[in-house]
């Protein structure tokens, strides 16, 4: 929704670092996350990150959580073209998940 | 186990028809989720469960209803589509609040409103 803002699109190179940038309104949030969509299918949540932590690294994601400037970003590393997706973050209030527009990234070889 | 399974996957409506949107989970979580998604914007929620038999309005709950007549299953139901209900749905269930990662979508029913 309008509360959550992402990039529309990214292009990275084969074996290079991607980096998705997205920002938040409500800092009441208590989970934050990322998900990857790919082309007729449902979303996939990869990793996700609790409001108090700042950073999260699982295998090859990192999430940085800034909460005072409410950006929260994902690092891709040594990015394949199997990573070519929609990527969604998205903020947990209460129940209810409010997702950003998409970053599209396109990997290129 | 199955996961969230959605039917159908497709399907095509006449304005004025109505339908519904069938789900449903094996993995016996408490709350489900119904969203659509636009091109060009994020899943926005239309209704959720966060139990059996409890429903609540999301963001866009207009021209929509839903039941969640048992733990397993959130149906959504379109009275009287209209063109603006073009789009693509999914149904989402997890724990409710409890343990944030527990997510799952299921594949989508892609529905186009003549």
């Amino acid at each position: 929704g309008e509360d959550v803002e992402q990039s529309l699109f990214l292009s990275v190179r084969e074996g290079d670092s991607s980096v998705i940038n997205c920002t938040y309104t409500d800092s009441s949030s208590t989970y934050l996350y990322w998900y990857k969509q790919e082309p007729g299918a449902g979303l996939q949540l990869l990793t996700y990150i609790f409001s108090n932590m700042d950073m999260k690294q699982d295998q090859r994601l990192t999430v940085l959580l800034n909460k005072k400037d409410k950006h929260l970003s994902l690092r891709i590393a040594d990015t394949q073209t199997g990573d070519s997706a929609i990527y969604f973050c998205a903020e947990r209030i209460d129940y209810k998940l409010s997702f950003g527009a998409g970053t599209t990234v396109t990997v290129r070889a | 186990n199955a996961g969230v399974t959605q039917t159908p996957k497709f399907q095509v409506l006449k304005t004025g028809q109505s339908m519904t949107l069938q789900c449903a989970q094996d993995m016996n979580h408490n709350s489900m989720y119904w969203y659509r998604q636009d091109p060009g914007m994020g899943l926005r929620l239309i209704y959720y469960s966060a139990s059996e038999g409890t429903t609540d309005k999301g963001e866009v709950p207009n021209g929509y209803n839903v039941s969640r007549l048992n733990k397993r299953e959130f149906s959504l139901r379109l009275e009287s589509a209209a063109p603006s209900q073009t789009s693509v749905y999914f149904c989402e269930s997890g724990l409710a609040g409890v343990d944030g990662e527990t997510q799952y979508f299921g594949p989508g029913t892609r529905l186009l409103v003549l």
